[in-house]
């Protein structure tokens, strides 16, 4: 398996756009992960699916943040509209036992 | 809820000398404590894992931490250091007996000098 599979690895945008990250987990893996790591505040979990459910999302800063997991293989951070507050290397993780697989993140900059 | 405190930002070390790292979380239940290892510009490896058992646990790369519970702590050491162990880590905790949701440290950069 390629592993846990992000898109893009760079993102460099306005503020007040559209941002979408992109997430491929693990073949067979039943949770999902999406973390936010910033100097400032370290590893940070913003929402866990399991089962393609979003069970909990108390992470998820503001309303300008959704995710969606339409399917086992594929889920999507979007933040709408973006800020430069939100710059920062955003983590899909899946899992099926105890331990988590990571992506190689995406590294946002909002300008 | 758990969290987890990491007590040092930043350790540098030479090459061949022995480190710990320091791990302590809080839980009001029982709980796995986990350390990760993040390498540049690269997501988070898992190093090894307390499940239950044996206290002391050990990675492939010569890595231990030793579970205590009466000092909630899970500190990561290695007897001698490479310059490739150069990196972030990060201890993690996950509520034992449920969904496995690991809440991580702020982490440790170990920078370890030649």
């Amino acid at each position: 398996d390629a592993g846990v599979i992000q898109s893009p690895r760079h993102e460099v945008t306005e503020m007040g756009q559209e941002v979408t990250l992109r997430c491929k987990p693990i073949s067979g893996h039943n949770s999902l992960f999406w973390y936010r790591q910033t100097m400032m505040r370290g590893l940070e979990l913003l929402i866990y699916f399991n089962n393609n459910v979003p069970i909990d999302d108390s992470g998820m800063p503001e309303d300008r943040f959704s995710a969606k997991m339409p399917n086992a293989s594929f889920s999507t951070l979007k933040i709408q509209p973006s800020e430069p507050r939100d710059s920062a290397v955003y983590f899909c993780a899946s899992s099926l036992g105890f331990e988590a697989f990571f992506g190689q993140g995406t590294r946002l900059t909002v300008v | 809820a758990q969290s987890v405190t990491q007590l040092d930002s930043q350790v540098p070390v030479f090459e061949e000398a022995p480190v710990e790292l320091r791990c302590n979380y809080s839980s009001s239940v029982s709980v796995y404590l986990f350390w990760y290892v993040q390498y540049p510009n690269q997501g988070l490896q898992l190093l090894l894992k307390y499940l239950s058992g044996s206290t002391l646990v050990e990675s492939i790369n010569g890595f231990e931490a030793e579970f205590n519970k009466s000092q909630t702590s899970f500190h990561l050491r290695k007897p001698s250091v490479h310059i490739s162990d150069t990196a972030e880590y990060f201890c993690a905790v996950s509520r034992a007996g449920g969904s496995y949701i690991p809440t991580f440290g702020r982490g440790t950069s170990l920078i370890v000098h030649p």
